[in-house]
Formats: C-alpha cells, structure tokens, sequence
C-alpha cells in the first residue's frame, strides 16, 4: 500500500466552478502535510503547508482530518491558471520519512 | 525562477553505466534533498544533504549515492544504471532540515537508460 493515495483524476471543471479532492496517508505518526502543484514537464512548488485542523490561502482551503487520515483541498472560483497537477505530502520525523502522492489532475476548461 | 540550477538537463546512459547528476542551491540554503519522479507518479525521496553530511535517506539503495560541497552544492550519483532509474530527477534546497522549510526545486535533469 501506497502511504500516501490521491484520486489521479483528472477533475475538469469551468471556470469559476469550485473543486475539492482528498488524499489519504497510512503513517499515523505523519506531522506535517503539504500541497504542492506541479505543471506539465515542470518542478513542484509548494502550494501550501497544511498545520494542525487546516488553513486557507485566499482561494484554496487546506483540512486536515487526523482521525480519519487524510488531507483535502478546496479551490474555490477556478481559474484557468489553477490547471495542474497537485501533490500532496506527508512527513513525519519519527523516521524521517517523507512522502509525495501520484497527484490529482485538475483542468480548468473556459 | 527559484535559483536552484541543475545539471545536465536530460542524458541518455545504457544499463550499467555510471552517472553523475548535479545541483546548485539556492543563495542561503544549507540543505539538498534529490527525488525520483518516474512518469506518471510522485517524487520520491531519495535523500537529503545537510552541512556535507546525509541527514535522511528513502528506500533506495546504496548504489544511489551523494555529495554535498562546502558551498552547498550537490551531486548525485548513481552506479550500474538498471532501466528502471529512467526518471527526471529533481532536487530541491531549502534552509532546514524538518521539511517545514520551503523547497525549492530545481528544474530536473531527465535520465533515460537504455
């Protein structure tokens, strides 16, 4: 088993539109998730930290769920610049061990 | 444009071959972190440099090999190339170890085998 599972997708939404996706992880003693995004044929960057519950960077809302082991992502007002692929990662120090998903695929369509 | 550089950006090599891929870090940055990206999936950790020294290593083995210079740079080698290291392989620096630091990743050098 994967330790970290997201939906490959793709999600094609129309602009404007609202789009969410999970992604699970198996190490119960992970601390610290992020969500990058990387583009066709280009390096990841990190799209944003995930602490604690969750947090929210204007239009993308990051939550948490430790009990039920996994992370989501919300993009709210889709843009056409949104279109990526997003990578969730896990961390956990106990054994330094650091995870990246497959991604979601996510097209927005005008 | 992050200011990590890597180098070279694709190179073809044959099964049992020897290869050295190589990564310059961003100003102020101390550590290195090398993935594996394989088409269609996620990096995966490889290993992370932190002053010269390795700090944390994935589920590779020991034929993947590193160096880290005095200037942060570093380099990763990887002896009797398989077909299956055909991958781009990125690099990523940041100034921690703990993964809560940002990284910033180079553009990748694509590594195909023969």
């Amino acid at each position: 088993r994967k330790e970290v599972e997201q939906d490959p997708g793709p999600f094609n939404v129309p602009e404007g539109a609202t789009v969410a996706f999970n992604c699970t992880y198996s190490n119960s003693a992970s601390q610290s998730f992020f969500w990058y995004r990387q583009d066709c044929r280009k390096e990841p960057k990190l799209l944003m930290s995930v602490y604690s519950s969750g947090n929210e960077d204007g239009r993308f809302t990051a939550q948490l769920n430790r009990a039920s082991q996994y992370i989501s992502l919300l993009i709210r007002d889709s843009k056409l610049s949104d279109s990526a692929t997003y990578l969730c990662v896990s961390f956990s120090s106990n054994d330094y061990k650091l995870s990246f998903g497959a991604g979601t695929t996510v097209t927005v369509r005008a | 444009e992050t200011g990590v550089t890597q180098s070279p950006t694709h190179l073809i090599k044959t099964r049992g071959q020897q290869v050295t891929l190589r990564c310059s870090s961003q100003s102020g940055h101390n550590t290195v972190s090398w993935y594996q990206q394989a088409l269609g999936q996620g990096p995966q950790f490889i290993f992370q440099y932190y002053r010269e020294e390795e700090n944390g290593r994935g589920n590779f083995p020991p034929r993947f090999s590193g160096l880290q210079f005095p200037n942060y740079s570093s380099e990763l080698n990887v002896n009797a190339l398989e077909l299956d290291d055909s991958a781009l392989y990125l690099c990523a620096s940041s100034s921690g170890t703990s993964f809560q630091e940002t990284q910033y990743f180079g553009p990748g050098t694509r590594l195909l085998v023969l």
